[in-house]
């Protein structure tokens, strides 16, 4: 297995442009998760579903942010307006039943 | 609120020694914790999974320990290596799942 994809590795944007991440979890995993990780704030979790089913967004920081999971191999994290402050690592995280997470590799978002 | 703290937030040790690494948490009704280790420029990778059930797991050279009642994990590393240099973090599954800090370990040739 691939294991969990993202994609882009790397985006730069400008502020107010609308940015689009993207994950493909581990193929059979029930949950998805969503992390932003910053130098400040160190890694917080935005959101998950199960079985393609958002179940806590209550980390998701504005209206600004959007989640969704159409299906069960993709999901995408979308911000619009993008902010500078926006700019951090952004992880998808996948798990099978039970705790134990798999990690992707990471989008690196710098928001100008 | 949970709290995840690690001390130290840097550690750097000769090649060889065995180490501690420490997460303290701040409300003990906690599901499950999880260390992971973070190279840099790259996702997060599980070491060990401990629930709440269980005092500790042990994977190799590492152990790790839960004492629920005191909010304390400890990963021990024994007969570190070079390889071992990256960022550790704890995870607390409560209410939330909660991420400590990190510590980040560098083992010294």
């Amino acid at each position: 297995d691939a294991g969990v994809i993202q994609s882009p590795r790397h985006e730069v944007t400008e502020m107010g442009q609308e940015v689009t991440l993207r994950c493909k979890p581990i193929s059979g995993h029930n949950s998805l998760f969503w992390y932003r990780q910053t130098m400040m704030r160190g890694l917080e979790l935005l959101i998950y579903f199960n079985n393609n089913v958002p179940i806590d967004d209550s980390g998701m920081p504005e209206d600004r942010f959007s989640a969704k999971m159409p299906n069960a191999s993709f999901s995408t994290l979308k911000i619009q307006p993008s902010e500078p402050r926006d700019s951090a690592v952004y992880f998808c995280a996948s798990t099978p039943t039970g705790p134990q997470q798999f990690f992707g590799p990471g989008t690196r978002l710098t928001v100008l | 609120k949970q709290e995840v703290t690690q001390i130290p937030a840097a550690l750097s040790v000769p090649e060889g020694e065995n180490l501690v690494l420490n997460c303290s948490f701040t409300d003990s009704a906690i599901y499950n914790l999880q260390w992971f280790r973070q190279d840099p420029g790259k996702g997060l990778t599980s070491l060990l999974l401990i629930q709440s059930s269980q005092r500790e797991q042990t994977s190799g050279r590492l152990n790790a320990s839960l004492d629920k009642s005191s909010g304390r994990s400890t990963l021990y590393i024994a007969a570190s290596q070079p390889g071992d240099s990256a960022t550790y973090l704890c995870a607390v599954y409560g209410e939330k799942l909660t991420f400590g800090t990190g510590t980040r370990l560098t083992i010294i040739p």
